[in-house]
């Protein structure tokens, strides 16, 4: 099992540039979730998904956007990067409500 | 706002010493408590959770979980260099489907 998995590793971004973030998990896990890490701070959830078709709303989902098709699949869409959005964002599953596995994350570089 | 706050440090202890690293939580209806641990550059891993009052103990760590002060902490016996890291606390309500709030984490060095 390759666990979650994500991809871009790193990307830089001009101000008011579009991209989607992969992320897949092959461990049938239903919930799946977005998280941005921003330097010395913990983790931020963006959007989180309860299964295929569900998506929600975490802590601070301005300026994304989610789509839950597959169990799998859970991409996050970047609209008209802007500099705040400079950060780590870590894609993580869990086959329940607990103990969460995080993917190796992608850092993103707004300019 | 469920807040959740742990002493960014960073802490330093000697090579096998007792690391002792707490967190209080906010939200009185918070029911699963997890650690965290990061290294530079990587993701988290999950060390341990708990949900109940009391101790738990896995290997050289300890998880210690006091519900009415609110309050939550790990200890790691016999401190290694490895265990150099940041380690993220992390607390679900019972309603939130998942949701895990998260701590801004505590920098731990174990110096030989």
């Amino acid at each position: 099992n390759a666990g979650v998995t994500q991809t871009p590793k790193f990307r830089i971004l001009k101000i008011g540039q579009s991209m989607t973030l992969q992320c897949t998990q092959d461990m049938n896990h239903n919930y799946m979730y977005w998280y941005r890490q921003d330097p010395g701070m913990g983790l931020k959830l963006i959007y989180y998904s309860v299964g295929a078709g569900i998506t929600d709303k975490g802590e601070v989902p301005n300026g994304y956007n989610v789509s839950r098709s597959t169990t799998e699949d859970f991409p996050l869409r970047l609209e008209l990067a802007a500099p705040s959005q400079t950060s780590v964002y870590f894609c993580a599953s869990s086959p329940g409500p607990d103990t969460q596995y995080f993917g190796p994350g992608t850092r993103l570089t707004v300019l | 706002q469920k807040e959740v706050e742990q002493n960014s440090g960073p802490l330093s202890v000697p090579e096998g010493a007792i690391a002792s690293l707490n967190c209080t939580y906010s939200d009185r209806g918070s029911q699963s408590f997890f650690w965290y641990r990061q290294y530079s550059g990587k993701s988290p891993e999950l060390i341990m959770f708990i949900y109940s009052n009391g101790d738990k103990e896995d290997g050289r760590f300890t998880a210690q979980l006091n519900k009415a002060s609110q309050y939550v902490s790990l200890l790691i016996r016999d401190s290694q260099p490895s265990d150099s890291a940041t380690y993220l606390c992390a607390v679900r309500s019972g309603t939130s489907y998942g949701k895990l709030t998260f701590g801004q984490g505590t920098i731990l060095t174990v110096h030989p």
